[in-house]
């Protein structure tokens, strides 16, 4: 059984059209985070969520907004997707934010063509 | 704000070798620091997790170590084999909220 699960694995799309990414963790964690993954293979924290509230929000552009309909998902959805965006994109989570039990989804490969 | 710096960024090592990975952090007000491996296109998987009260931390031929007042962590992995190839990620709580992590030792243990 999968701890965190995302959906679709790759995503291939147009710039300018609209996509989501889909998160779901059944580990009973509180808090679940947006990670992006650049080509150099940087990993940076994009939102993190704690029980449906957002703490955290990097200077990522309006154009990416996370949705969380309860602790157990959490959506990300990109407007007008732009050739930058293309990046592999993980979902986390973790009893609260401190490190202890954090688990990785095992990504998103996002192309914008 | 918490930044992580891991030296070297890649390395290259034949079998058999015992190799030292580092890992530097700003923020010393961490509760813990957490070694992660990320095969290639593969997410992340949990290696090692050092509490602030530890001083080092073992699991089969992996050792970390952390020193939280000069800012540093070091990831000892010992006889070293073709299959521990990959990138090794160190990271680091911020504001008890998420972690931060370093941008990665990508390792490589030829035969």
């Amino acid at each position: 059984d999968t701890a965190v699960s995302q959906t679709p694995k790759y995503l291939v799309t147009q710039m300018g059209n609209d996509k989501s990414i889909k998160c779901e963790q059944n580990l009973g964690h509180d808090t679940m985070y947006w990670y992006k993954q650049d080509s150099k293979k940087f990993l940076k924290i994009m939102f993190s969520y704690n029980n449906k509230e957002l703490i955290i929000n990097e200077t990522v552009p309006n154009r990416f907004s996370p949705k969380s309909p309860d602790k157990a998902h959490l959506n990300l959805h990109i407007n007008s997707l732009e050739l930058g965006d293309s990046a592999v994109y993980f979902c986390a989570s973790s009893h609260q934010g401190n490190g202890y039990g954090y688990t990785f989804g095992s990504g998103t490969r996002l192309t914008v063509v | 704000k918490q930044e992580v710096t891991q030296i070297p960024a890649a390395l290259s090592v034949p079998e058999g070798e015992n190799l030292v990975l580092n890992c530097s952090f700003t923020d010393s007000a961490i509760y813990n620091l957490q070694w992660f491996r990320q095969d290639p296109g593969k997410g992340l998987t949990s290696l090692l997790l050092i509490q602030s009260s530890q001083r080092e931390q073992t699991s089969g031929r992996l050792n970390a170590s952390l020193d939280k007042s000069s800012g540093r962590s070091t990831l000892y992995i010992a006889a070293s084999q073709p299959g521990d190839s990959a990138t090794y990620l160190c990271a680091a709580p911020y504001n008890n909220n998420d972690m931060r992590f370093g941008a990665g030792t990508r390792l490589t243990v030829k035969p």
